[in-house]
């Protein structure tokens, strides 16, 4: 099982340009998990889909956030424009019927 | 690939002793519990998962304990190993959509 895959696995980009975090849950998995991780606020949901619909956006930062999953298989997470207080670690996890997540190993995003 | 708080609590062990992580989690319905482990540049990996239902759990080396009347979860690992050296993270569920509502983290220091 190759686990929860995530692209890329850095990311370095300048302030205002566009920012696009892939992410491929395990195959089986019907819910998807976007979080972000800093030091400050350690880890924090973005948002959620069950079956490919979103569920709970109420994570996400402001209109600059959105996220997508076309379908099972594939889901990502959208910054535009970006900003030096976006910079963190962006987690995608998936679950299948069960509670438990499996977390992929992250993008490590630096908006300079 | 820090993934600490600001104020992370620390525990610091000796090799070969046991390990002993405790968490508070926050709402009394909650009915799902789990353990993860982050090491440095890493994903949360799950570790050890518990139902409302129980009091306790073993796994490999592992134990988890909750105590629903104080709210109060713990992690017990047995003879430590500096491979144990991480932070954890106690998530709690609240059984309405899946979410997982994570703590702060405790970093775990294993000295040879």
């Amino acid at each position: 099982d190759a686990g929860v895959i995530q692209s890329p696995r850095h990311e370095v980009t300048e302030m205002g340009q566009e920012v696009t975090l892939r992410c491929k849950p395990i195959s089986g998995h019907n819910s998807l998990f976007w979080y972000r991780q800093t030091m400050m606020r350690g880890l924090e949901l973005l948002i959620y889909f069950n079956n490919n619909v979103p569920i709970d956006d109420s994570g996400m930062p402001e209109d600059r956030f959105s996220a997508k999953m076309p379908n099972a298989s594939f889901s990502t997470l959208k910054i535009q424009p970006s900003e030096p207080r976006d910079s963190a670690v962006y987690f995608c996890a998936s679950r299948d019927i069960g509670f438990t997540q499996y977390f992929g190993p992250g993008t490590r995003l630096t908006v300079l | 690939g820090e993934s600490v708080g600001l104020h992370l609590p620390t525990l610091s062990v000796q090799e070969g002793d046991n390990s002993i992580i405790n968490c508070a989690y926050s709402n009394s319905a909650s009915d799902y519990f789990i353990w993860y482990k982050q090491e440095s540049g890493k994903g949360p990996q799950f570790i050890i998962d518990i139902r409302s239902n129980m009091d306790k759990r073993q796994g490999q080396r592992v134990t988890v304990l909750l105590n629903k009347t104080v709210k109060h979860l713990s992690l017990q690992i047995a003879a430590t190993q500096p491979g144990d050296s991480a932070v954890y993270f106690c998530a709690e569920d609240l059984g309405s959509q899946g979410n997982l509502i994570f703590g702060k983290g405790t970093k775990l220091s294993v000295k040879p």
